[in-house]
C-alpha cells in the first residue's frame, strides 16, 4: 500500500529564519509525482511545489525547495527566509496513478 | 478555466440523518474526481474516487457512499450519519483531469454531526 508519513505534527520558526519539513514515502512504482500542499487557516489548498520523480534535480519555487532522496523516499520542503504568512498547516502528497494519498500534515508557526 | 463548486459550505445534522454533498466541475470534461475528509489529527482522508460516469472506488469502508451521476458532477451520500463523519469535506480533481497533475481543490464543505 501507498503511504506517506509526516513525523512532525508541528514546528515553529523565526520569522526570516529556514525551515525544513519532513516527508517520507512509500511506494512500489517507479514513476510519480510528489508534492507540498500550504493550508492557511481559510482552509484552501494551496499548492506550494511539485516533484516528479524521474527527475533528479530538486524543484524550487522562489523561497521554497525540496530534497527530494529517491532511494530514502525522503521528500523534505525547506522554507527560506520564512514569513509571517507561511503560517499554515503543510502536507506532503504522492500520486502514482490515480489515487493521491497526503500525509496528516505539519502545523507551522511562524513567529514575529 | 477550470473551477470546482461545493455545496453546502457548512452544514450541521443530527446523527442518524442524511446526508448529501454535492461536487460540480467546470472548464474540463472526464476529469477523475475525488472526496477527501479533513478530520482532526488525521490529515486529508481519501474516501473515494472516479475516473468516468458511474463509476465509483472506495478508500474506506463506512457508512459512506458516493456517486457519479453526470461527467462534472460528484456526490457524497449517507443514509445515517455517525459522530465520527464530522469533518471538513474536500472534492479534488487534477489538472488538466487526468492524473500526475496537481490537484485543485474546492473550497470545502464542513459537516457538524450532533
Amino acid at each position: 500500500a501507498q503511504t506517506v508519513t509526516q513525523s512532525q505534527p508541528e514546528m515553529s520558526v523565526q520569522e526570516a529564519e529556514t525551515v525544513t519539513l519532513s516527508c517520507t514515502y512509500d511506494t512500489s512504482e517507479n514513476n510519480y509525482y510528489l508534492f507540498w500542499y500550504k493550508q492557511p487557516p481559510s482552509r484552501q489548498m494551496i499548492l506550494v511545489i511539485r516533484q516528479e520523480a524521474y527527475k533528479q534535480q530538486n524543484a524550487t519555487e522562489n523561497r521554497f525547495s525540496v530534497n527530494f532522496q529517491k532511494a530514502a523516499k525522503s521528500f523534505s520542503l525547506k522554507i527560506s527566509d520564512s514569513q509571517l504568512g507561511d503560517t499554515a498547516m503543510y502536507f506532503c502528497a504522492f500520486t502514482g496513478t490515480y489515487k493521491y494519498i497526503f500525509g496528516t500534515g505539519t502545523r507551522l508557526k511562524v513567529l514575529a | 478555466s477550470q473551477t470546482i463548486h461545493q455545496w453546502p459550505a457548512t452544514l450541521v445534522q443530527p446523527v442518524g440523518s442524511p446526508l448529501s454533498l454535492e461536487c460540480t466541475v467546470e472548464g474540463t470534461s472526464n476529469p477523475n474526481l475525488y472526496w477527501y475528509r479533513q478530520a482532526a489529527g488525521r490529515g486529508l482522508q481519501l474516501l473515494f474516487y472516479s475516473v468516468g460516469i458511474g463509476q465509483i472506488s472506495s478508500e474506506v469502508p463506512q457508512n459512506l457512499s458516493a456517486s457519479r451521476p453526470q461527467d462534472r458532477q460528484f456526490i457524497l451520500s449517507s443514509k445515517k450519519l455517525l459522530l465520527s463523519d464530522s469533518g471538513f469535506y474536500l472534492c479534488a480533481m487534477p489538472q488538466r483531469g487526468g492524473a500526475s497533475g496537481e490537484l485543485f481543490f474546492g473550497e470545502g464543505s464542513r459537516l457538524t454531526v450532533l
